[in-house]
């Protein structure tokens, strides 16, 4: 079946470090994004990538640094930079010329703070 | 500055009556308007969604308004039922590539 993979579903963050989220999809989709959701803050754009090596900063980019080396997969790495990690982060795809811009979403992952 | 807004964070409906969830939007250049459902702990999952050059879809239990002039959109379901608790996001988009713009949510809950 095809969709979009996030792992690991939970994960913990110890001060000064730095942690990967791992975003993976099949859907041959060109265009992937990095979301986060805050508690009554909805989803924030953190960055995004319209086509393989190349990614454009979202609006809550900072802290935050991205690759898209494969059409497959779009990590994202939250540094020690980003002074407020915990929240849940979205990783989502989509035809970039579809209209309207349908998106899928993988199933997420909670970063926690230790 | 919100271009999506949703100004109900939350709403309680009786199972069976009608859920009306509300949009505003500031920018006059969306072209497309979208809404996805959330559970907890999952991805959003596309619900609906509406050209501007249209008033209203449908969908089954679900229908979408819109009202460019008064730059507002509701999602309507009819008949509630207990499985449409969840959060419910309004996003928009332009016609060329674009990111899309989420709204914060509104969390409903149908009571049985």
């Amino acid at each position: 079946d095809g969709g979009i993979t996030q792992s690991p579903k939970y994960l913990f963050r110890k001060e000064g470090q730095n942690v990967t989220l791992s975003c993976e999809q099949n859907l041959n989709h060109d265009a992937m994004y990095w979301y986060r959701q805050d508690p009554g803050q909805g989803l924030r754009l953190i960055y995004y990538s319209q086509i393989v090596n190349d990614f454009q900063k979202g609006d809550i980019a900072e802290g935050y640094s991205v690759s898209r080396e494969k059409k497959e997969s779009f990590p994202l790495t939250v540094t020690s930079a980003q002074k407020n990690p915990t929240a849940f982060y979205l990783c989502a795809s989509t035809i970039p010329t579809a209209a309207p811009e349908k998106l899928f979403f993988g199933s997420g992952t909670q970063l926690s703070v230790l | 500055d919100q271009q999506v807004k949703q100004n109900s964070p939350s709403l309680s409906v009786q199972e069976g009556r009608i859920s009306i969830l509300n949009c505003d939007y500031t920018n006059s250049m969306f072209d497309y308007f979208l809404w996805y459902k959330k559970y907890p702990a999952e991805g959003p999952t596309f619900l609906i969604s509406i050209s501007s050059i249209k008033d209203k879809n449908e969908d089954g239990r679900f229908t979408v308004f819109l009202n460019k002039s008064a730059k507002h959109l509701s999602l309507h379901i009819v008949p509630s039922q207990p499985g449409d608790s969840a959060v419910y996001f309004c996003a928009a988009s332009g016609t060329s590539y674009d990111k899309v713009i989420f709204g914060p949510g509104t969390s409903l809950s149908v009571i049985p």
